[in-house]
């Protein structure tokens, strides 16, 4: 069955420390692979995304994720977390020609100490 | 440009009532998604309507419908409101290339429905 699994639920990070958030995916084809941040009341923007090529992305707000087809995993990552980065962050993998319908991880939630 | 508009943000209904909500793209966007956010399920897709076609389903009752119009603004209904029906419904859109869909959703903020 096509799944995301995003490990950590609740991940606590000081601010100005790097950060990476896991993501797994089981998918029979090639995937084309997401990462999307919601802030509290707010709908859903999109961070990065992988469609194919290079396998490290880079994305807005300073966000990077590596693509690792052998690991199945399409982890994001900051060098250094600030304050307005504390937010819900989800994974989401879509099929190559089924256009909106994503498949999304559970989030995992970021607070930022000060 | 306007991005993903959504009405109404928050409404109240009570159970067996139904309920219709309403999704304007961002101009030149042909494809509208629905989704579902609960605490308990996440995100689930719903349905994805392109030029006034529904082109994916997903896994829910009937009770839950939508369509597209030619100017791609959708709604969706749910008739025979349950208590489980409360959650977040997030609309999105896109724009498809052909056939094929880059998966590039842009989110509205949601309608926030709860059931009492």
């Amino acid at each position: 069955a096509q799944s995301v699994t995003q490990p950590d639920i609740h991940i606590t990070v000081s601010e100005g420390a790097s950060l990476e958030l896991r993501c797994n995916y089981s998918y029979g084809a090639t995937p084309y692979l997401f990462w999307y941040v919601q802030s509290p009341g707010q709908g859903l923007q999109l961070l990065l995304k992988y469609f194919s090529g290079d396998t490290l992305v880079q994305g807005i707000k300073g966000f990077e994720a590596e693509f690792k087809r052998s690991q199945s995993s399409f982890n994001l990552r900051k060098p250094s977390v600030h304050w307005s980065d504390a937010a819900e962050y989800f994974c989401a993998v879509g099929p190559y020609n089924q256009g909106g319908k994503l498949i999304f991880g559970q989030g995992t939630e970021l607070s930022v100490k000060p | 440009k306007a991005g993903v508009t959504q009405t109404p943000r928050y409404l109240i209904k009570t159970r067996g009532q139904q309920v219709t909500l309403s999704c304007s793209p961002i101009s030149g966007h042909r494809s509208v998604s629905w989704y579902q956010q609960t605490p308990g399920q996440g995100l689930q897709f719903l349905f994805e309507y392109f030029s006034e076609t529904q082109r994916n389903k997903g896994n829910f009752p009937g009770r839950f419908s939508g369509r597209q119009f030619s100017n791609s603004r959708s709604e969706m209904n749910v008739s025979t409101l349950e208590l489980g029906d409360s959650a977040l419904y997030l609309c999105a859109s896109s724009t498809p290339t052909g056939r094929l869909n880059t998966g590039e959703l842009f989110f509205g903020e949601g309608s926030r429905l709860t059931v009492l």
